[in-house]
């Protein structure tokens, strides 16, 4: 049972428009997101994250919206910028410990 | 700093031969994490080490064999892989007991012939 899902494999932006990520999550002990940015053959860049207790939370370019009571958060990105093409990873954690639970993933195209 | 170091970059190995990942960090991060990553999918946890000590194994093969000797250091011994093992091996730290602080190294890719 996948609890983080990412249902969207491949987004194609214009450079300079918004980039709308999605992701659902089924578990509602989860506290924490975030978001990770992966190019081909290099580990994973934390991006941005979110406490369960908020629904906002921005940091220049980047905003992750949370809605708790439908299972879903996004991430922003605006304006899209060329070195934005990347893989992005959503993850959750539940409560104190060590397990990240992903999502498998969105491939960012952004198009000049 | 929020560092995480890895060595190699890239490892080519045969399936008798034994070699080692290296992962050091110098964030003060009591918990140190190896993932395994195939192509388009995402990271599967392998070991997690709390206060050097294993605290996780999520039912690995005895040809990995993880090793913490300080609080900055994570290494993976590697002995008779398979080609199938072939993957990103990613080496992750954290505050203790707060997944959400993750950082990942850049990670080692590894071919097994």
């Amino acid at each position: 049972d996948q609890q983080v899902k990412q249902n969207s494999p491949s987004l194609s932006v214009q450079e300079g428009r918004i980039s709308i990520l999605n992701c659902d999550y089924t578990n509602s002990m989860f506290d924490y997101f975030l978001w990770y940015k992966k190019y081909p053959a290099e580990g994973p860049t934390f991006l941005i994250s979110i406490s369960s207790i908020k629904d906002k939370n921005e940091d220049g370019r980047f905003t992750v919206f949370l809605n708790k009571s439908a299972k879903h958060l996004s991430l922003h990105i605006v304006p899209s910028q060329p070195g934005d093409s990347a893989v992005y990873f959503c993850a959750a954690s539940a409560g104190s410990g060590y397990q990240l639970i992903w999502g498998a993933g969105t491939k960012l195209i952004i198009k000049p | 700093d929020t560092e995480v170091t890895q060595t190699p970059k890239h490892l080519v190995m045969g399936m008798t031969n034994k070699k080692s990942l290296k992962c050091e960090q110098h964030m003060g991060h009591r918990a140190m994490y190896w993932y395994k990553q195939k192509a388009k999918k995402p990271p599967e946890l392998m070991f997690v080490y709390s206060y050097e000590k294993l605290s996780i194994n999520e039912s690995v093969p005895s040809r990995f064999s993880p090793e913490c000797p300080n609080s900055s250091l994570l290494n993976l011994h590697l002995h008779a892989l398979q080609p199938e093992d072939s993957a990103l091996y990613l080496c992750a730290s954290s505050q203790e007991g707060q997944a959400e602080t993750q950082y990942f190294g850049p990670g080692t890719r590894l071919l097994v012939l």
